[in-house]
């Protein structure tokens, strides 16, 4: 089955700074990347995506690049501020059409004010 | 559009007894998935559901079942509770799921199990 790896673990940035997540998968039929934000006690909320037919994509201070042929995706967060501190997800979908995602161990991220 | 909807939120039970958790997906969307999240093993998937038909499992025993409803809701169910099913469990639901490619899935608030 699908495994995803996630780093780092924990991440600590300064405000303003920029912050890096990276996952690595292993089944090459995975064609889904979702990235999910879990602040403590609520829900994974859906950050951004992107699809196995796209090398990159942004929205405002995020960004998610995939290299298929390593199969690693990253996670760019820029200009970061304190509201962006907390868990974040990465995960694959391996199948088209389902709706099953494996997820990387998270990565909490810590922005000093 | 109201979002995902679990019911109960908190829940206690004892070892050896069942458990039933509802999810209520967003208005429309026809997939639920279920997963188990904890400390230790993280997200894992459970199953998903799609017009009342199991479509995917994870590995995980057979006391962990589930159903769709007519109208799209879900249930889950977990029998003979050991301590070990302490967890969140999570259902996501998806607006489309016959063929395509994979879509978004949106969470809902999650249950909080504890057994004792």
């Amino acid at each position: 089955g699908e495994n995803v790896e996630q780093h780092p673990s924990t991440l600590s940035v300064q405000e303003g700074d920029s912050a890096v997540i990276k996952c690595t998968y292993s089944d090459s039929a995975s064609n889904y990347f979702p990235w999910y934000k879990q602040e403590l006690g609520k829900r994974p909320q859906l950050i951004i995506d992107i699809r196995s037919n796209v090398g990159e994509k942004k929205d405002q201070r995020i960004a998610v690049t995939l290299n298929k042929t390593a199969k690693h995706f990253s996670l760019h967060i820029t200009e970061t501020q304190p509201e962006d501190s907390a868990v974040y997800f990465c995960a694959a979908s391996p199948q088209t059409g389902a709706n099953n995602l494996f997820f990387g161990t998270g990565t909490r991220l810590t922005v000093i004010p | 559009k109201a979002g995902v909807t679990q019911t109960p939120r908190y829940l206690i039970k004892t070892r050896g007894q069942q458990v039933t958790l509802s999810c209520s997906p967003i208005s429309g969307h026809r997939s639920v998935s279920w997963y188990q999240q904890t400390p230790g093993q993280g997200l894992q998937f459970l199953f998903e559901y799609f017009s009342e038909t199991q479509r995917n499992k994870g590995n995980f025993p057979g006391r962990f079942s589930g159903r769709q409803f007519s109208n799209s809701r879900s249930e889950m169910n977990v029998s003979t509770l050991e301590l070990g099913d302490s967890a969140l469990y999570l259902c996501a639901s998806t607006p489309r799921g016959a063929g395509g490619s994979s879509y978004e899935q949106y969470f809902g608030p999650g249950t909080r199990l504890t057994v004792t």
